[in-house]
């Protein structure tokens, strides 16, 4: 089976500080994505990666950056946590060179205080 | 660019009745369209996908999708709803890997169920 894991389920950060979400697939998948869910405004892409170093912003880039040094791990940074990314993320990854369906971590939900 | 609309914020069906949740993408090419459930506290499975071919599909739990092309439509069915189907649901574009291997996902259809 396929398996992405995030690190964290649950986490919770001052406004301020620099946040890490990591996120491991072992499918060795090309495609990963960094989702937000919010309740009303479904998944919104904030970034995805199609190779390893290459990124590209999604819908939603501001006040993140991501990092994809090695091609199972892609990580999500928040520079400077604010209240207003309190957030469930959700990390996916997909085998891009067909019809390939993502497959999803369980989730981070985290609280920004 | 790739975009995915989910008219119904909300449905609510008795169980046993019919169901259909409509999903309008926006997209250049031929897409690939996928038909998401995530389930209270749980994560996204996904119900079936549809990227070439017989435009009806299954999927698990018994939905099915048909892509219509001339409305840029993937509607999910079911004939008979189960309680345990309330949940919500997503659809999502996917982009083919020659141009990134993006996908976005609709804004979600959450779908409560009556005894």
């Amino acid at each position: 089976d396929v398996k992405v894991t995030q690190s964290s389920r649950y986490l919770v950060k001052r406004t301020g500080e620099k946040v890490f979400l990591e996120c491991v697939q072992d499918m060795d998948h090309e495609n990963m994505f960094w989702y937000r869910q919010d309740p009303g405004l479904g998944l919104r892409l904030i970034y995805f990666s199609y190779d390893v170093k290459m990124k590209e912003k999604g819908d939603i880039p501001e006040g993140y950056s991501v990092s994809r040094e090695k091609k199972e791990r892609f990580s999500l940074i928040l520079e400077s946590a604010s209240t207003n990314q309190t957030s469930m993320y959700l990390c996916a990854s997909r085998q891009a060179s067909s019809a390939g369906e993502a497959f999803f971590g369980q989730g981070t939900r985290l609280t920004v205080v | 660019a790739q975009s995915v609309t989910q008219p119904d914020i909300h449905i609510t069906v008795s169980e046993g009745a019919s169901l259909e949740l409509r999903c309008n993408y926006s997209y250049g090419a031929t897409p690939y369209l996928f038909w998401y459930v995530q389930s209270p506290g749980q994560g996204l499975q996904l119900l079936l996908k549809y990227f070439s071919g017989d435009t009806l599909v299954q999927g698990i739990k018994g939905f099915e999708a048909e892509f219509k092309r001339s409305q840029s439509s993937f509607n999910l069915r079911k004939p008979s709803v189960h309680w345990s189907d309330a949940a919500e649901y997503f659809c999502a574009v996917g982009s083919s890997y020659n141009q990134g291997g993006k996908l976005i996902f609709g804004q979600g259809t959450e779908l409560s169920v009556k005894p």
